[in-house]
């Protein structure tokens, strides 16, 4: 049974920097693609970025390069570092595994609400 | 940005209806379009994938089909545990998007 467990710093200050980590539990961490998805409080949903089975990383334009996505396969966790924080950022961030490039997020960490305040 | 409109944004249906939702897409996706399930303080969970494809475990109540740009997902015999927020997303280009969301609520 595949599971994602994640962490990180819950409430931040404007201009400093997010920073989240995901560990996998009972199943493989090579082979998959590792991204991190965001829902602002009762809006929809945000795709913020993945690292491929590869190592090569991909990002969501809109956070203006202030994204960085890493991966330790020896430990099978991978991380989300989100540098300037504002309110808007204020959000439940997601950390999810997908099978290859053509398929669904098919397991989701359990969540981690930031809040960023002034 | 590939943008993906879904329809309606509230639906108020009863135990045993049928509910159809539609995602309809900017631009070509090819079949490379998922749906999801939220419930209310938990995690997103995967219906379908590439347009038509039950994802394993999931009720075959849940359905999903495509014509074109325009994707639908179709809850047969709803139930009271279906009673959440749909989401579509396409995977065909980056950065992956979804759709605003279908809250399915009790009439």
């Amino acid at each position: 049974q595949v599971q994602l467990q994640q962490w990180g710093a819950g409430l931040l200050k404007s201009s400093e920097t997010l920073s989240l980590t995901c560990a996998v539990y009972g199943g493989s961490f090579a082979t998959y693609y590792w991204s991190w998805v965001r829902q602002p409080p009762g809006k929809g949903l945000e795709w913020i970025g993945e690292i491929t089975d590869g190592g090569h990383t991909n990002y969501n334009p809109a956070l203006n390069d202030r994204v960085f996505i890493s991966a330790d396969a020896s430990k099978s966790q991978f991380s989300l570092r989100l540098t300037s924080v504002t309110a808007a950022d204020t959000a439940v961030y997601f950390c999810t595994r997908t099978p290859s490039r053509y398929y669904g997020l098919d397991h989701w960490g359990q969540g981690t609400l930031v809040t960023v305040s002034s | 940005d590939i943008q993906l409109t879904q329809s309606p944004s509230t639906l108020s249906a009863s135990v045993g209806d049928s509910v159809t939702i539609t995602c309809r897409a900017s631009q070509s996706v090819d079949s490379w379009l998922a749906w999801y399930q939220q419930k209310p303080g938990k995690a997103p969970k995967l219906l379908i994938y590439a347009a038509s494809g039950l994802e394993s475990g999931v009720s075959s109540r849940f359905s999903g089909s495509e014509s074109g740009t325009e994707f639908t997902l179709t809850i047969s015999g709803l139930q009271s545990d279906d009673f959440a927020v749909y989401y579509c997303q396409q995977y065909y280009a980056y950065p992956l998007t979804f759709g605003g969301g279908t809250r399915v609520d009790i009439k």
